[in-house]
């Protein structure tokens, strides 16, 4: 059974760009969560989808912004690119909201703003 | 709100010593606790897990023990080998109030040598 996938791998990006990450969730799973990895903040999660409907949030402004399609792939996206969101996001699925479900991460995209 | 702390690395070895790494949490109700490892350049994989006080986790040599009492999850192996050499996070979840939303402590990163 092939594991979350997540493109790009890498990405550069400037100030003031948007970008878009796409994740896709081992097959089967339905809830698809983002987290963001920096050296200096550690691992935040950023928001948890399920079913189509974002279920939980992270305390991120509004730039960030997700969603999650019929077939549980899930986008997430930053508009107006700051400095400090340079940083490797992280996907994670299982298979459900509830019930002790083990969570499976990608391999994460790394971004670079410049 | 929910916390968790882990003992401050980085955590140097020598191969085949003992491992003790410490996290404590601050958590309403009852949790459930991860250890994952990143190894470099790759996503979170979920090492062991307990879900209710008293549990013991364990996998690959590893073990930790969910204790309600001391709010702590303790790592530790006996045995360490080079190939053990990554980072370890300390997590918990508390699926009711808040889904698969993941908790994670700082990261300790532990180099194991020949």
């Amino acid at each position: 059974k092939a594991g979350v996938t997540q493109t790009p791998r890498y990405l550069i990006k400037t100030r003031g760009q948007q970008v878009t990450l796409s994740c896709s969730p081992i097959s089967g799973h339905r809830s698809v969560s983002w987290y963001q990895q920096t050296p200096g903040q550690g691992l935040q999660f950023l928001f948890e989808y399920f079913s189509e409907t974002q279920r939980n949030k992270g305390n991120f402004p509004g730039r960030f912004s997700g969603r999650q399609f019929s077939n549980s792939r899930s986008e997430m996206n930053v508009s107006t690119l700051e400095l400090g969101d340079s940083a490797l996001y992280l996907c994670a699925s299982s298979l459900a909201l509830t019930g002790g479900y083990e969570q499976f991460f990608g391999p994460g995209t790394r971004l670079t703003v410049l | 709100g929910n916390s968790v702390t882990q003992m401050e690395g980085p955590v140097t070895l020598s191969e085949e010593a003992f491992l003790t790494i410490n996290c404590t949490y601050t958590a309403t109700g009852y949790p459930s606790l991860f250890w994952y490892v990143q190894y470099p350049g790759e996503g979170l994989q979920l090492l062991l897990k307990a879900t209710k006080a008293d549990d013991k986790g364990s996998n690959k040599g590893f073990e930790a023990t969910y204790r309600k009492e001391t709010t702590s999850f303790h790592l530790e192996k006996g045995s360490v080998q080079v190939s053990d050499s990554a980072v370890y996070f300390c997590a918990l979840s508390q699926r009711e109030t808040s889904g698969s939303r993941l908790t994670f402590g700082e990261g300790t990163q532990l180099t194991v040598n020949p």
